[in-house]
């Protein structure tokens, strides 16, 4: 079946280090893959995306990159603040645009940064 | 534009009570989804509409879960009884047709005492 796994967290960091949160999925066909975070208080956003081989999702500074030979797609930003302290949910969708399509999540990694 | 809005934020019941939960999508959109997310765990779809027809809901737990989208526009869940395993916050969710994206509402945390 389709599944995502994530990196446990918590992961803490120093302001300005260097981010990386492991991703690997298991699915049929060719899914999109999502970065999803949620802050403190709020409800789930959409962080970036890919839908195929090779792309690269980009958005606030942070990147992925759709593995399709190690099926990962792991998170990264080069220099991280403050703000960026939330919980990152990794997600793919199986079925792209069909009506029975559905996101399956990871169990999520909490991110926490230390001025 | 208006996002997905969820009510109530926070509810607090005893086992075997009955609690229900409303949402309001994005306006035009066609989906909608409610989602289960337990404390540490990513969200669990629950049900999908498209507009006022159930798409998925095999992991709803129908002998306690039910939701109802009428007139294809905002949705209710309700739980009759609930239970303790149902402390959880429930995630209401839309998008538009042949989209792959969802926007997501601020949730509503069940605390079931």
């Amino acid at each position: 079946g389709n599944s995502v796994t994530q990196m446990e967290g918590p992961v803490t960091l120093s302001e300005e280090a260097f981010l990386t949160i492991n991703c690997t999925y298991t699915a049929t066909g060719y899914p999109s893959l999502f970065w999803y975070v949620q802050y403190p208080g709020e409800g789930l956003q959409l962080l970036l995306k890919a839908t195929k081989a090779d792309d690269k999702g980009s958005n606030k500074g942070f990147e992925a990159t759709y593995r399709k030979e190690t099926t990962s797609f792991h998170l990264e930003k080069g220099s991280v603040q403050v703000s960026d302290s939330a919980v990152y949910f990794c997600a793919l969708n199986a079925l792209g645009y069909s009506s029975a399509s559905k996101i399956i999540f990871g169990s999520g990694t909490r991110l926490s940064i230390r001025p | 534009e208006a996002g997905v809005a969820q009510s109530p934020r926070y509810k607090i019941i005893e086992k075997r009570q009955s609690v229900a939960f409303w949402c309001n999508p994005i306006s035009g959109h066609a989906t909608l989804y409610w989602y289960q997310q337990i404390l540490g765990q990513g969200p669990k779809l629950l049900i999908q509409f498209q507009n006022n027809g159930v798409v998925d809901d095999s992991q709803l737990p129908k002998d306690r879960f039910s939701a109802e989208r009428l007139k294809g526009v905002d949705s209710t869940l309700k739980i009759q009884p609930a239970k303790l395993e149902d402390s959880a916050v429930y995630l209401c969710a839309s998008s538009p047709l042949d989209s792959d994206e969802q926007f997501f509402g601020p949730g509503t945390r069940l605390t079931v005492l």
